[in-house]
C-alpha cells in the first residue's frame, strides 16, 4: 500500500548546527508534501509544505527539497535551536484523490546545548 | 481565531461504552479529517470530509462513526469501545486547495479499559 517512511527514526544534533530530516514516498501521484512539527502533547504544527511542480521551497530557518525521480524529500533546519526538539513528520496528499494525508512516523530531534 | 477545538482532552472508557469526540473548527475549512497516533504507527486516518453532508472512510475506519451536518463540527462516535482504539485522536481541517496543510487540535487522549 501507499507509504511514506522516515530515514531515521532519531536524530541529535548540537546547538548551531544544521539538521537534515529525510523522507521517501511510494505513491508517484502525490503532489502535495507537509513537513509538521509535533512537540509532547501537542497537536502536529505546519511547518512548510511544497507542491509537485516544485523542488524546493525555504521558509524562516527551513528549506524543504523534494526529487520527485527518487520520489525523496528533506528538511533542512539551519541553525537549529533547543526549540526545535520535537518529532518531525513529512506527509503526502494526492490532490482531488482519497484525501489520505499519509503520515511517515516521524524523526525524533534532539537538540544538545 | 481559535483553530481546531477538540473536546474532551482526555478521556477513560470502560470497554463496550460509546462516547463521542467533539471537533470544531472556526476557520470555514472545507475538509475536515479524524486521525489516530499510536506509538510507532505515525497517524492514520479514521474519517474525513470534503463539505457539509458528506463523509468517506479512511483508513482505520471500523468501529467508528461520523457525521457532518455543519461546516464547522465533525463529531467522532465510538460505537462500543474496545481497547485496541486506545490511542490519541486528532482533528484536523484544511481549505479546498491545500494552503499551509491541515490544522490539527491538541487531540484527545483516550484509554480504554
Amino acid at each position: 500500500g501507499e507509504s511514506v517512511g522516515l530515514h531515521l527514526p532519531t536524530l541529535s544534533v548540537q546547538e548551531g548546527d544544521n539538521s537534515i530530516i529525510n523522507c521517501a514516498y511510494s505513491n508517484s501521484a502525490s503532489d502535495y508534501f507537509i513537513w509538521y512539527k509535533q512537540e509532547s502533547g501537542k497537536g502536529p504544527q505546519f511547518i512548510i509544505d511544497i507542491r509537485s511542480n516544485m523542488d524546493k521551497r525555504q521558509g524562516q530557518r527551513v528549506t524543504v527539497l523534494l526529487n520527485k525521480t527518487v520520489k525523496h524529500l528533506s528538511l533542512q533546519i539551519a541553525a537549529t535551536q533547543p526549540g526545535d526538539s520535537a518529532v518531525y513528520f513529512c506527509a503526502a496528499l494526492t490532490q482531488g484523490g482519497s484525501e489520505k494525508l499519509v503520515f511517515g512516523k516521524g524523526t525524533k530531534l534532539t537538540v544538545n546545548p | 481565531n481559535a483553530g481546531v477545538t477538540q473536546t474532551p482532552k482526555f478521556q477513560v472508557l470502560k470497554t463496550g461504552q460509546s462516547m463521542t469526540l467533539q471537533c470544531a473548527q472556526d476557520m470555514n475549512h472545507e475538509y475536515m479529517s479524524w486521525y489516530r497516533q499510536d506509538p510507532g504507527m505515525g497517524l492514520r486516518l479514521i474519517h474525513y470530509s470534503v463539505g457539509a453532508g458528506i463523509t468517506d472512510q479512511g483508513e482505520v475506519p471500523n468501529g467508528y462513526n461520523v457525521s457532518r451536518s455543519t461546516t464547522e463540527d465533525f463529531p467522532l462516535r465510538l460505537l462500543s469501545a474496545a481497547p485496541s482504539q486506545t490511542s490519541v485522536y486528532f482533528c484536523a481541517s484544511r481549505t479546498r486547495t491545500p494552503l499551509y496543510g491541515y490544522t490539527f487540535g491538541s487531540g484527545t487522549r483516550l484509554t480504554v479499559v
